[in-house]
């Protein structure tokens, strides 16, 4: 079955950039999207198809993506932005949505 | 206002039935896919299937397939997953959300319902 990799945890201090991967065979052919979970709430958009920010999406975050990585970047990142942060894109059938299995960012 | 609005927790027998529901308001119901996803305690998401409530077309993730069913009712814009025989593993978050069809057949989910916990426990 179809994984994508992110790494458990990041850490940065208030004011820096904090980078988030997302590793995936199928990559390079299928777009990559970022969710931003707050603890006790539901999941929200905060990337989609690499790189486009939804209307309401703070500009410090970005979505960048080459070959078989996609990278959520947060510039100058800030406290309220401590949350788990999860990948998502399609296999390469398109058939089945697959989530990465989250990073948790602290920011202190 | 555009959104999901998700029943209500349940707590259940191992054994029992249920059916929790996810009712959009606020756009075009049939013009969108409608999705499940599951959060186990303390767990990361998991990706369930996906439903079209025009034609109720439905696909499922294998880990789900003949597990749990997934459908809808277009004439009240809501959705629905159901459980013929819950277990304690059952015991979750389970969120709606909209789905989005890209035009390189990319699905992904961009409105969220705020979820049904469901508690499986004898």
């Amino acid at each position: 079955s179809y994984e994508l990799t992110q790494p458990p945890s990041v850490s940065v201090s208030p004011g820096q950039t904090a980078r988030i991967t997302c590793s995936g065979d199928a990559l390079p052919k299928k777009y990559a999207y970022w969710y931003q979970q707050k603890s006790g709430q539901a999941p929200v958009l905060v990337i989609y198809e690499d790189s486009k920010r939804p209307s309401g999406i703070p500009e410090r975050f970005s979505g960048s993506s080459s070959g078989t990585m996609a990278t959520l970047t947060i510039s100058g990142a800030q406290v309220e932005d401590e949350a788990d942060y999860y990948c998502y894109s399609t296999d390469s059938s398109g058939n089945l949505g697959v989530f990465g299995g989250g990073t948790k960012l602290t920011v202190l | 206002e555009v959104q999901l609005v998700q029943s209500g927790a349940e707590v259940k027998k191992p054994g029992e039935s249920l059916k929790i529901s996810c009712k959009g308001s606020g756009y075009s119901f049939t013009s969108y896919w409608i999705g499940w996803v599951r959060q186990m305690p303390g767990k990361g998401l998991e990706w369930m299937g996906i439903i079209y409530p025009g034609d109720s077309d439905t696909r499922y993730s294998p880990s789900f397939q003949g597990q749990v069913t997934i459908s809808a009712d277009k004439s009240i814009s809501t959705a629905y997953l159901q459980w013929s025989s819950l277990k304690a593993s059952d015991t979750a978050m389970y969120y709606c959300a909209r789905t989005v069809v890209t035009a390189t057949m990319d699905w992904y989910f961009d409105l969220w319902g705020r979820g049904t916990l469901v508690t499986v426990s004898s």
